[in-house]
């Protein structure tokens, strides 16, 4: 089983839609959660964190189940922009106490008019 | 503005052939991280480094090596290259401070393709 497993997609969605992304990880140790997004051809580049308590920025909402292994990432209000690749990330201490991340594969968004 | 490059961006050398891969960040963290990323993986850790003269080794290192001689630098080295190397490599770095949750940032990735 995969550390961390995401939905590839894609997920083709109108503008304006919601749409939903979830990510399920399988050491139940992992102590801190990241959405990260990536462009066609680019680096990832990180979009939020993920808080127990779930958090929201702007359009995008964030949740954590630590007792289902579970990261959820909501887009709301879709904009042609948000179409990219959404890696769920989840962060464990390293053996030098450091962090160490452990990527998704990634779900595909395309946002179309 | 503090920054992460990579040099060079598009590499195509040679099967048995050794390359090296340069990361370069201004921000001063201790953190550097090196991940290779092909299609269905997703972003995989190679070596990582906590400081100077730290490296550790990821889940994919085998025909791979760092060294950390400063702060600013982590160059990846391929030994002896092989095809199974072809990929696109991203450096990172995040400051760190243990317990916190930590930032990484990426570099702009190299394209590696050996024949």
């Amino acid at each position: 089983r995969k550390e961390v497993e995401q939905d590839p997609g894609p997920f083709n969605v109108p503008e304006g839609a919601t749409v939903a992304f979830n990510c399920t990880y399988s050491n139940s140790a992992s102590q801190s959660f990241f959405w990260y997004r990536q462009d066609c051809r680019k680096e990832p580049k990180l979009l939020m964190s993920v808080y127990s308590s779930g958090n929201e920025d702007g359009r995008f909402t964030a949740q954590l189940n630590r007792a289902s292994q579970y990261i959820s990432l909501l887009i709301r209000d879709s904009k042609l922009s948000d179409s990219a690749t959404y890696l769920c990330v989840v962060n464990m201490e390293g053996p030098g106490g450091g962090n160490k991340l452990t990527f998704g594969t990634g779900t595909q968004l395309k946002v179309e008019l | 503005d503090a920054e992460i490059t990579q040099s060079p961006r598009h590499k195509i050398t040679e099967t048995g052939r050794q390359v090296t891969l340069a990361c370069h960040q201004t921000w001063n963290h201790n953190n550097m991280f090196w991940y290779r990323q092909d299609l269905g993986h997703g972003l995989r850790l190679i070596h990582y480094s906590y400081g100077v003269q730290d490296t550790n080794k990821g889940e994919v290192s085998d025909g791979y090596s760092v060294s950390r001689s400063n702060t600013e630098d982590l160059p990846l080295t391929l030994e002896s290259a092989a095809s199974s190397q072809t990929s696109v490599y991203f450096c990172a770095s995040s400051e760190s401070i243990s317990g916190t949750i930590d930032t990484q940032y990426f570099g702009p990735g190299t394209r590696l393709t050996v024949l």
